[in-house]
């Protein structure tokens, strides 16, 4: 089964900084999605952002941005001009077709101001 | 549109009880699902349905009963309630699949 690794449980960020969360997956196909999903405390599961593995453009959301490096199964997410309401659980997210959903352990984010 | 709606918030059941967990959404989308959300494990998913009448098992599924008689509904069934249920279900749902996913506010259940 694939899995999700997030190896920073926690960060912190002063407001208007920039800040990366990291996130590497196990996997051996090439065919695949990945997300990052933010849950802020009001529990609400909310799509951050979107990456196709055939896609070789890295996807951006406003302050939001990836660095998706496929061969390292590498997958950051970059917050900038970090703001309070960016303080959440951010999970890292893989699916391929055929197989179930799968979540990292989650990234906690606190925002300084 | 009401998008994913998920009742009741919160519940509390003693163990052996059982019990259902709503999901509904108004989107007209074939695939839904239900996932568990525990302390430091992030979501893990329990069952799924790619549209009505099919159904099929996620990670997690043992304890949990699922059924999908029409598109918009996909309810989430405990059948004897045990403290390792004690867990926070989110119902998503997705036009074709979970790569483009909504999620429901979540309903938190104790199980004492």
């Amino acid at each position: 089964a694939q899995t999700v690794t997030q190896s920073q449980p926690e960060m912190s960020v002063q407001e208007a900084e920039t800040v990366t969360l990291s996130c590497t997956y196990d996997t051996s196909e090439s065919d695949y999605y990945l997300f990052w999903y933010k849950q802020p405390p009001s529990r609400q599961m909310i799509l951050v952002i979107r990456q196709e593995a055939y896609k070789q453009q890295n996807a951006t959301e406003n302050r939001f941005s990836v660095n998706f490096q496929k061969a390292a199964k590498s997958f950051s997410l970059k917050i900038s001009d970090s703001q309070l309401g960016d303080a959440a659980m951010y999970f890292c997210a893989y699916y391929e077709r055929g197989q179930n959903f799968v979540f990292g352990p989650g990234t906690r984010l606190s925002v300084l101001p | 549109n009401a998008g994913v709606t998920q009742t009741p918030k919160f519940q509390v059941l003693k163990t052996g009880q059982s019990m259902t967990l709503q999901c509904a959404q108004d989107m007209n989308h074939e695939y839904m699902s239900w996932y568990r959300q525990d302390p430091g494990m992030g979501l893990r998913l329990i069952h799924y349905s790619v549209g009505a009448g099919i159904t099929d098992q996620g990670e997690v599924p043992n304890g949990y009963n699922v059924s999908r008689s029409t598109t918009e509904d996909f309810p989430l069934r405990l059948l004897s309630a045990a403290p390792s249920q004690t867990s926070v279900y989110f119902c998503a749902s997705g036009l074709s699949g979970p790569d483009t996913q909504y999620f429901g506010p979540g309903t938190r259940l104790t199980v004492l």
